[in-house]
């Protein structure tokens, strides 16, 4: 039982290119959720999807896209990169809302 | 709007002393609440929850909270620290939209620094 797997660990990008950061989950969550960690800013809600083939905006989303093609998977994609996009990256799937399971992080670096 | 708060950035107490890292939150309808822990370079570890029942909740590691909700507040607690109780420490409470989407929204951050 893998839980919530996030790759790459970290990534380097430089600027205006693309990218996308994988997530998948087997424990067959219906809502998964991608969040950014910035220093003294918490975690902020980039997208979420409540079931395959629905998703949703959150509170920072722009310059991010995301499908939810299968209930396993939820990727990220950064269509051009900007400075502004440097953070730690988390995923997280949660069944109805009862408990959230988050992966280990994908940190990247824009320059 | 719904949000979570945690007024202190950093906590600061000796080993073996208890510790209270302080929540409060302003949400519509009754809420979820969330306490996460992380550690340098790692991912967000669950400590405990709260959906209903009893107000004093027992999580991992001998962390408890309680849930107040006249105070709408939710503070992590611990009688006795160690130091490898120093982390970062997040409130996060679920939010339920128009399409119960249970939206989790975290509080800035609390640092712990346990001292021997």
């Amino acid at each position: 039982n893998a839980g919530v797997t996030q790759t790459p660990k970290f990534q380097v990008l430089k600027t205006g290119q693309s990218m996308t950061l994988q997530c998948a989950q087997d424990m067959n969550h219906e809502y998964m959720s991608w969040y950014r960690q910035d220093p003294g800013m918490g975690l902020r809600l980039i997208h979420y999807s409540v079931g395959a083939g629905i998703t949703d905006q959150g509170e920072v989303p722009n310059g991010y896209n995301v499908s939810r093609s299968t209930t396993e998977d939820f990727p990220l994609r950064l269509l051009s990169a900007a400075p502004s996009q440097t953070s730690v990256y988390f995923c997280a799937s949660s069944y109805y809302g009862n408990g959230y399971t988050f992966g280990s992080g994908t940190r990247l670096t824009v320059v | 709007a719904q949000s979570v708060a945690q007024p202190e950035d950093q906590v600061n107490v000796a080993e073996g002393n208890p510790l209270t890292v302080k929540c409060t939150y302003s949400v519509s309808g009754n809420p979820y609440l969330f306490w996460y822990v992380q550690y340098p370079n790692r991912g967000l570890q669950f400590l405990l929850k709260y959906i209903t029942g009893d107000n004093l909740v027992k999580g991992s590691y001998g962390f408890e909270a309680e849930f107040n909700k006249s105070q709408t507040s939710f503070h992590l607690k611990k009688p006795s620290a160690l130091v490898s109780d120093s982390a970062l420490y997040f409130c996060a409470v679920r939010t339920i939209g128009s399409s119960n989407t249970g939206k989790l929204i975290f509080g800035q951050g609390t640092t712990l620094q346990v001292k021997p």
